[in-house]
């Protein structure tokens, strides 16, 4: 079966902080990984990566994947108290996405 | 271009009774996909369509359970005889292409009574 796991599950950290969130997967016929931020409704697209080792940039916000070591970080600099939220990660495969359970961030003004 | 349409946004439904959640995908797009998050769960793949077409449903519930995805008109997942349990936030998304980067709706949040 399909797994994705994300970690840590919750990080508080204070405003201007980097953090790092951490995505393992397990996934059969393996097509991409991507980051989502979830706050109080819609799951909304940060990135797609379908490539090992290539960075994806976005503001403050960066990620990357390995798919040798099946792992994707997503980087936060100067975190801001609107990078409050749930980030997801999924993995793309067989033409659905397995989600993790998602990292719980809270950036304390 | 608007977003990936969901309503109603919130549906109240008693035990035994029917629940129909709807789902305009973007311009564009002819893919579809259904989700499920329970409370402090994560998101649950349910079933994935294309106009006319269920093409994966091995995750949708085996009773009561039934989505389709008309030639005209949105996407309908349909819910028979509602339980509790199956109280959660439904969310659509969809994509222009399998294997694409899918976008989500505002989903639809479920409670039975």
């Amino acid at each position: 079966e399909d797994k994705v796991v994300q970690s840590p599950l919750s990080l508080v950290v204070h405003e201007g902080d980097t953090v790092t969130l951490n995505c393992s997967y397990e996934v059969t016929n393996f097509r991409s990984l991507l980051w989502y931020k979830q706050e109080k409704k819609a799951p909304t697209f940060l990135f797609m990566l379908t490539s090992s080792g290539i960075e994806k940039k976005s503001g403050r916000l960066s990620s990357i994947l390995d798919k040798k070591e099946l792992f994707s970080i997503l980087n936060i600099t100067a975190t801001q108290t609107g990078d409050s939220a749930v980030y997801l990660c999924a993995v793309l495969g067989n033409e659905k996405l397995t989600f993790g359970t998602g990292t719980r961030l809270t950036i304390i003004p | 271009n608007a977003g990936v349409m969901q309503n109603p946004r919130h549906l109240v439904r008693r035990r035994g009774q029917e629940a129909r959640l709807r789902c305009s995908p973007m311009k564009g797009h002819s893919h579809v996909y259904w989700y499920r998050q329970l409370p402090e769960e994560g998101l649950k793949f349910m079933v994935y369509l294309q106009k006319e077409n269920i093409i994966d449903e091995s995750g949708m519930p085996k009773e009561r359970f039934s989505a389709e995805f008309p030639k005209e008109g949105p996407s309908i997942l349909r819910i028979q005889q509602v339980v509790r349990g199956d109280s959660a936030a439904y969310f659509c998304a969809s994509s222009p292409q399998g294997n694409y980067e899918q976008y989500f709706g505002p989903g639809t949040r479920l409670t039975v009574t």
